[in-house]
Order: C-alpha cells, then structure tokens, then sequence
C-alpha cells in the first residue's frame, strides 16, 4: 500500500511570500488531516476534511492559511503571505473514516523555513 | 496543564539499555496511538490500542484505562532508536487526536 505523498520536502520562502503544499493520501482514506508542528512541540490540527467537506477548521489562522481537498483526493494547503513564526513542519495524514477508533498514516512532512 | 503529558521530555540511554516512556492523558479516549517522527520531519505510527499491550519487535507498548496512563518500553535499545516518540489521544466521542509533546530519545553507541 502506497503511503501518504507530500511535497515538497524542504521549502525557504521569504516573509511575505506565498506557498503551496500538496497530500496525496492513501486511496480510499476519506479523512484528510493537515497538522503544523513547530519544533519541539507536538503537531498541531490545522485542518480535517472528511471526503471534500471541511470537518474542523478551528484552529486555521484563516486570515493566511487556505485549503482545500479537490474531489475529496489530493489537498493542497496555501500560505499567503507568510509570516517567520510559519516556519514548521507540515504533516499531512490520512485515515480510513476518521474515528478515533482507527489509525492513521501521516506523510513525510514539509519543512518550511520562512526567512 | 496540557491534557496529554509525556516523560521524560529528553531521555538518552547507552545501547542495550531497556527504555520507558510514559504517557498519561486527562480526557477520555477511545484509542491512543504512540508515534515514531526521525529527524526530518516523517512521522510512523509505532501502536494504536485501546486496553491491555501490544509487542511488536523490540517495542511493548501498555495501557491502563482505569489510571489513563500507556508506557512505550524498547528492549535492547540501538542508535537507530533514537527519535522523537509522541504519544497521541484518540478523545472518546471526537474525531480529535491530543498530541503530547513528544520525547526525545539519543541512543548513544
């Protein structure tokens, strides 16, 4: 079973600047899961889709950060502008139906470094 | 108080040497994961349970309900052990993960 899919890996942006992560999740997963964990820290719920449908966005600084799940597959999740406390790893993962009853898999992350 | 506590925060060992990691909870859960994250950010789930121990390999993971507390055991610990360990809540009745802080693991040769 193939995994979780992010990219990119590394990304440096300047403050200010925009940028654009991708999940691909494992096929069949309806729950789509988008964590921040700034270092040191544990991960932090950005946002939960159950197929496309947003579940819980609470936690979203919406004034930058934007996602979406097209066709209930791939996500993307946007940042605009960005700003140095950003800097992160963002961990997409994936589950079957999303219940605490279930695992998940998470991707490899993307680590961004806002300058 | 956060409501998923782990310790030690840092822990470094000599290898060989046999391992705990603790983990205790305030809310109620329905499952509770312990997670493995290596340098660079990938996080691998390690054991998901809900009651008693689950063994995989060198690694043994518990759970009391009763007292809401799990322990990640490694027996004959390695260098390639060393990671950062999150213990992750499953809240009963949510779709919701509580992610603990994490602890640091150094296997030193």
């Amino acid at each position: 079973e193939a995994g979780v899919a992010q990219s990119p890996r590394y990304k440096i942006i300047e403050k200010r600047q925009s940028v654009a992560f991708w999940c691909n999740p494992i096929s069949g997963h309806a729950t789509l899961y988008w964590y921040q964990q700034i270092l040191g820290q544990g991960p932090k719920l950005l946002i939960q889709f159950q197929n496309n449908g947003v579940v819980d966005d609470s936690q979203l600084p919406k004034d930058r950060f934007s996602a979406e799940r097209l066709k209930g597959v791939d996500s993307t999740l946007k940042i605009q502008p960005a700003k140095l406390e950003d800097s992160a790893v963002y961990l997409c993962a994936s589950s079957l139906t999303g219940t605490a009853n279930y695992g998940y898999t998470f991707g490899s992350g993307t680590r961004l470094t806002v300058v | 108080k956060n409501e998923v506590e782990q310790s030690p925060q840092n822990l470094t060992a000599q290898e060989g040497e046999f391992i705990t990691i603790n983990c205790s909870y305030s809310v109620g859960i329905s499952a509770l994961h312990w997670l493995q994250q290596h340098p660079g950010g990938g996080i691998v789930s390690l054991f998901m349970l809900s009651s008693g121990k689950k063994k995989h390999g060198r690694l043994i993971a518990t759970i009391n309900i009763q007292e809401k507390h799990s322990s990640l055991h490694i027996t004959a610990s390695h260098p390639r052990d060393s990671a950062v360990y999150i213990c992750a809540a499953g809240a009963s009745g949510t779709y919701k993960y509580i992610f603990g802080t994490g602890t640091r693991l150094k296997v030193l040769a």
